[in-house]
């Protein structure tokens, strides 16, 4: 019932752009999208609800798709700064903060 | 920064043995929940604490259990500690209970020989 993201890694030039996806399984009630730097906290980066909404925040925008059970991220103009592993969390129904993680995406953005 | 601290940052113990990670959540938030990350993997739910009382539970074994004190702070125990605890240990605060966004602190790292 983990999630699957794809691609597994991806290595970008500075101002490309990429897209990682995070599969489920199961229903969802909303997804959550995370970015962890090597050796520190996973850091907040957008919450999408049930409605197909897209959301974005400067240049790293999100859509969700609850009757697929997918998510999408995308990064426009990577910079360096958005090195790092990103993780899907999805959560059903039930009133706690439980996410399940996906596998990660290892995304690498050299000069 | 998260405001989120864990203490202590390292922590090597040996199997058998009991451990306590401390967590202290962002001011005003009332809701911590644990997280366990293997090398490798993404953050796996232990448990939550809202208002000092568990409300939900991952599927771990009940030798993973914690508290929550008044201050909002909490506490993770793991008795008889196997080599598969072996991980980072993830607090994270939030302002409600469900389905909020999670501030996270930088971890725990245990390591059982």
């Amino acid at each position: 019932q983990q999630p699957v993201q794809s691609p597994q890694a991806v290595i970008l030039r500075e101002g490309e752009d990429a897209v990682i996806n995070c599969s489920s399984s199961k229903a969802l009630y909303s997804v959550h999208w995370y970015r962890q730097k090597h050796g520190e906290a996973p850091v907040f980066l957008m919450i999408l609800l049930k409605g197909g909404e897209q959301k974005g925040h400067d240049k790293i925008s999100a859509s969700f798709n609850e009757k697929k059970q997918q998510s999408s991220l995308y990064l426009t103009a990577s910079q360096l700064s958005y090195s790092g592993t990103y993780f899907c969390g999805t959560k059903g129904g039930g009133a706690t903060n439980k996410l399940i993680f996906g596998t990660g995406t290892l995304l690498a953005v050299q000069p | 920064e998260t405001g989120v601290t864990q203490s202590p940052t390292h922590l090597i113990k040996t199997r058998g043995q009991q451990v306590t990670l401390r967590c202290s959540s962002q001011s005003g938030h009332n809701t911590v929940s644990w997280y366990q990350q293997a090398l490798g993997q993404g953050p796996q739910f232990i448990f939550q604490y809202y208002r000092e009382e568990e409300n939900g539970r991952g599927n771990f074994p009940p030798r993973f259990s914690g508290l929550q004190f008044p201050n909002y702070s909490s506490e993770l125990n793991v008795n008889a500690l196997e080599l598969d605890d072996s991980a980072l240990y993830l607090c994270a605060s939030s302002l409600g209970g469900s389905g909020e966004k999670l501030f996270f602190g930088s971890g725990t790292q245990l390591s059982v020989l």
